[in-house]
């Protein structure tokens, strides 16, 4: 199965607003409220910043907000700082494997 | 706090076998699957399979079947994931985690493998 298609990079400066979007289709985004998103800093491991679509875990900013529409879901990060600077990851729920979870692509986020 | 320890950095030959492990704490190892991921110098996340070790229920994706062997030790609290003959390309980092509907909750640090002659 082919992986949730995200945008390879975006960029924005500090104090900004950016979204990054994660297509799917009705057999995972679309059909389902799993989605979820994570930050990668180089070298170190991902990070959970949205689970469920739209939910913060405990000690994640607010300047990070996750929605839905159709069949793509979206993070969008508030008031841009330098340290947001990372890998985004989003994963949701599929119908269509046996495990039951598919990854996008990822997307590089530069504050410049 | 939930933790996902994994053991150190590995470097082996091709052909070489190779056992690496995610030990958990502060939760019921029983009632979470785990999942290992892999990830390729500079590419994305990849998952390779999920496992529950309440019944050692174990799922492989596609392009890990065969390939790899996801285990547990419930006496221990602690996942595996092995090969039995090495490749240049399993050079990657590996990721254990445990896995929620649709994604993942908590994140192990990685185990960075690297297979070279």
């Amino acid at each position: 199965q082919s992986a949730l298609t995200q945008p390879a990079s975006v960029s924005g400066s500090p104090g900004q607003s950016i979204t990054i979007s994660c297509t799917g289709t009705r057999s995972d985004v679309g059909g389902y409220n799993f989605v979820s998103w994570y930050q990668q800093h180089p070298g170190k491991a991902p990070k959970v910043m949205i689970y469920d679509v739209s939910n913060r875990p405990s000690g994640v900013s607010n300047r990070f907000s996750g929605s839905k529409s159709g069949n793509t879901a979206s993070l969008t990060i508030s008031g841009l700082q330098a340290e947001d600077e990372a890998d985004y990851y989003c994963s949701s729920y599929t119908s269509s494997s046996t495990l039951g979870v598919i990854f996008g692509g990822g997307t590089k986020l530069t504050v410049v | 706090e939930v933790q996902l320890v994994q053991s150190g950095a590995e470097v082996k030959k091709p052909g070489e076998s190779l056992k690496i492990s995610c030990k958990v704490s502060a939760y019921t190892f029983t009632n979470y699957w785990i999942a290992w991921v892999r990830q390729m110098p500079g590419k994305g996340l990849e998952w390779m399979g999920i496992i529950y070790p309440g019944d050692s229920d174990t799922r492989y994706s596609p392009s890990f079947q065969g390939q790899v062997t996801i285990s547990v030790d419930k006496s221990i609290s602690t996942a595996y994931l092995q090969w039995s003959s090495l490749k240049a390309s399993d050079t990657a980092m590996y990721f254990c985690a445990r896995h929620i509907t649709g994604g993942v909750d908590v994140w192990g640090e990685g185990t960075t493998v690297t297979v070279s002659s």
